[in-house]
């Protein structure tokens, strides 16, 4: 069985600055892994993915992710973070493609203050 | 472009009462799809998942079933609600497993 945590539950900074989120897994097999964003409210939205390849995958908004096998990580990150990105953002781990199961962290809440 | 409807958009019910939530997507013939719950301020928890018509999988044991009639709608439904049942329910679909595309969700309110 998969399992993914997200150690930090909520993440404060300033408009402009930078931003990392955490997030790491465990399963000793391939493992696909992807990122969502979630506004107060409202449904999630895709941001991006990663499976095999380049380790550091683009996404929608700026928003950039590193897998580190050594680590069992999934880092997201984004350079200069911006009000509208203030919402909570969740990790997700599947073992397949093929349409069953997506497990997600618990979320952490990011807050963008001006 | 696909879009994905979910309707009620929210609901109050009481105890034992039934319910039925829908979900339509347009724009994408075959996709796979999902019921997800949300506690409040929790993280999401899959319900079901369908990978074609009539098919329907279940991930959790909630009192609930679902349903898909049709290639673009899946139905989640109870004969009788519970308090625990309060939460947000997210319709999602896919082409692989990992890139969901979610609705808007149904925030349902159990009395």
């Amino acid at each position: 069985t998969q399992t993914v945590s997200q150690s930090d539950a909520h993440v404060t900074v300033f408009e402009g600055d930078s931003v990392e989120l955490r997030c790491n897994y465990s399963y000793g097999g391939s493992i696909y892994l992807s990122w969502y964003i979630q506004h107060h409210g409202h449904g999630l939205q895709f941001l991006l993915k990663y499976y095999s390849g380049n380790p550091v995958v683009q996404g929608v908004n700026g928003f950039e992710a590193e897998f580190s096998k050594s680590d069992s990580s999934f880092h997201l990150r984004k350079a200069s973070v911006h009000w509208s990105d203030s919402a909570v953002y969740f990790c997700a781990v599947s073992l397949n493609s093929a349409g069953n199961k997506l497990t997600f962290g618990i979320g952490t809440r990011v807050l963008v203050r001006p | 472009a696909q879009t994905i409807h979910q309707w009620p958009v929210a609901e109050i019910k009481a105890v034992g009462s039934p319910l039925s939530l829908g979900c339509t997507i347009k724009g994408k013939s075959s996709p796979n799809l999902y019921w997800y719950w949300q506690a409040t301020g929790g993280t999401l928890q899959q319900l079901f998942y369908s990978i074609t018509v009539g098919q329907v999988e279940s991930v959790v044991q909630l009192n609930l079933s679902a349903s898909r009639p049709k290639d673009d709608q899946f139905i989640l439904s109870t004969e009788k609600l519970l308090l625990s049942h309060s939460g947000f329910y997210l319709c999602a679909w896919s082409q692989v497993t990992y890139e969901q595309y979610f609705g808007p969700g149904t925030r349902l309110t159990v009395l």
